[in-house]
């Protein structure tokens, strides 16, 4: 167990439509990163936030947006789904600043019918 | 454009055997090398870190090698149990300051008793 915590475990919807995923960072850590997973495109970053800001933006399209608590936690938000956004969506953390392996969660299973 | 090359999208050993994954990187200076183990499903593990001034680094039966000059990484599980058995990720982090990592495809390692 990492202590990454990432809800709901798998989400199916349809085209179209707008779902949230939810992730928390182990006890400590500050910097959250998102990562979608598909089979022909292996594990892709989309986004860093450290301590509530955004630090880095990866591949991420302009339908999906973040963002980062004061609590830590962060959610990433995808919108007007399409088939193709099918995928494994995971949250990592590490510690931030000189600490740069990173702890990751079980991940989002998403489904777009 | 950037790019990470793992040698081969599977690999089978005996148990017992040495395992030896590859990593080749171009167009990338990277600062930091990692490597992480991926069960089916589940989200990466981290493993091993490297930096770019270091050659070696060991854990247990895990060796990793970095030659900035060949620009290539040799990950290799000595002794392997067919508990090794998982798609390993080699992860390349620039030192730009945003801790954004760029994650090869994997290989995936069967280890048959």
């Amino acid at each position: 167990d990492s202590g990454v915590t990432q809800t709901p475990k798998h989400l199916i919807t349809a085209t179209g439509q707008r779902v949230t995923l939810r992730c928390s960072p182990r006890s400590g850590d500050l910097s959250v990163y998102w990562y979608q997973q598909s089979l022909d495109q292996g594990l892709q970053f989309l986004i860093q936030y450290y301590n509530g800001e955004e630090r880095a933006k990866g591949n991420i399209l302009e339908r999906f947006s973040a963002q980062q608590f004061p609590d830590l936690h962060s959610e990433l938000n995808l919108s007007s789904l399409e088939l193709g956004d099918s995928a494994l969506y995971f949250c990592a953390s590490s510690a931030g600043p000189n600490v740069f392996e990173q702890f990751f969660g079980p991940g989002t299973r998403l489904t777009v019918l | 454009s950037q790019k990470i090359e793992q040698n081969s999208e599977a690999l089978n050993i005996q148990e017992g055997k040495t395992a030896t994954l590859t990593c080749n990187y171009t167009n990338y200076s990277p600062a930091y090398l990692q490597w992480y183990r991926q069960d089916p499903g589940r989200g990466p593990v981290f493993l091993l870190l490297i930096r770019e001034n270091e050659k070696e680094k060991r854990k247990e039966r895990l060796k990793v090698t970095f030659d900035t000059t060949l620009k290539q990484s040799l990950f290799h599980i000595t002794a392997s149990q067919p508990a090794d058995s998982a798609t390993y990720l080699c992860a390349l982090h620039s030192g730009a300051g945003s801790y954004q990592l760029t994650f090869g495809k994997g290989t995936k390692l069967s280890v048959i008793p």
